[in-house]
């Protein structure tokens, strides 16, 4: 597609609970990023993916955050038992090949609530 | 910050007045981005500068860029009530993969 779409668009989830929030990329381009925005300000990096792999993950809370990005198939962003602290909007971005230097791109994002 | 400051944070105008907006950043950079953020949407790239570039414009928008001083600045023109958002510099910093680096950004309110 032409934008970068994001799924669902708000997500409610009790603490320990898992949540999964999806992103489909522009159509060709390689580059993906995940961002998490917390009270409309920072934003922190969390992964990057070049196309299937994963290109920087040093933003990730290892121990419950997962991400994949699989051909033919909407990335995803996984969080095992969440903490109130999760709260926050996620945003997906994707960028060109040829550079990832290039402007990203980001989807309307994903608000995630946890109770 | 990871980023530096950008200021002033919020910045309340009449429309057609212009603003202005700085950011400072910490590591040397290939290029810095500015971006829009409207109320509960994504972000929206607005220009890109790169190191060896000093100013550029696009439409109503004017960059500045200072490697020596690590500091760059966005000017509105004329500005309108839909410039109304938040506005977000953005670095790669040291990283080579890509990720971005976001300053606090500053919440610019035009007045009509």
């Amino acid at each position: 597609g032409e934008e970068v779409a994001q799924t669902p668009k708000h997500l409610v989830r009790g603490e320990g609970q898992k949540a999964k929030l999806y992103c489909a990329p522009i159509k060709g381009h390689s580059y993906v990023f995940w961002y998490q925005q917390v009270l409309k300000n920072e934003f922190k990096f969390l992964i990057s993916f070049q196309n299937e792999n994963v290109f920087d993950e040093t933003g990730m809370p290892k121990e419950r955050f997962s991400a994949k990005c699989l051909p033919n198939s909407p990335c995803s962003l996984e969080i095992q038992a969440t903490k109130l602290e999760d709260s926050a909007v996620y945003f997906c971005a994707s960028s060109p090949p040829g550079g990832f230097r290039n402007e990203q791109f980001f989807g309307p994002g994903t608000r995630l609530t946890v109770l | 910050s990871q980023q530096g400051e950008e200021d002033p944070q919020a910045l309340s105008i009449q429309e057609g007045e212009n603003a202005t907006m700085n950011c400072s950043y910490k590591t040397s950079i290939n290029n810095l981005q500015w971006y829009r953020q409207n109320s509960g949407r994504g972000l929206v790239h607005l220009i890109l500068i790169r190191s060896n570039e000093r100013e550029k414009h696009s439409g109503r928008l004017r960059v500045t860029l200072d490697t020596s001083k690590k500091s760059s600045s966005l000017l509105i023109t004329a500005s309108r009530a839909a410039d109304t958002a938040s506005y977000f510099c953005a670095t790669h910093g040291s990283s080579n993969t890509g990720k971005l680096i976001f300053g606090q950004g500053t919440t610019l309110q035009v007045k009509p």
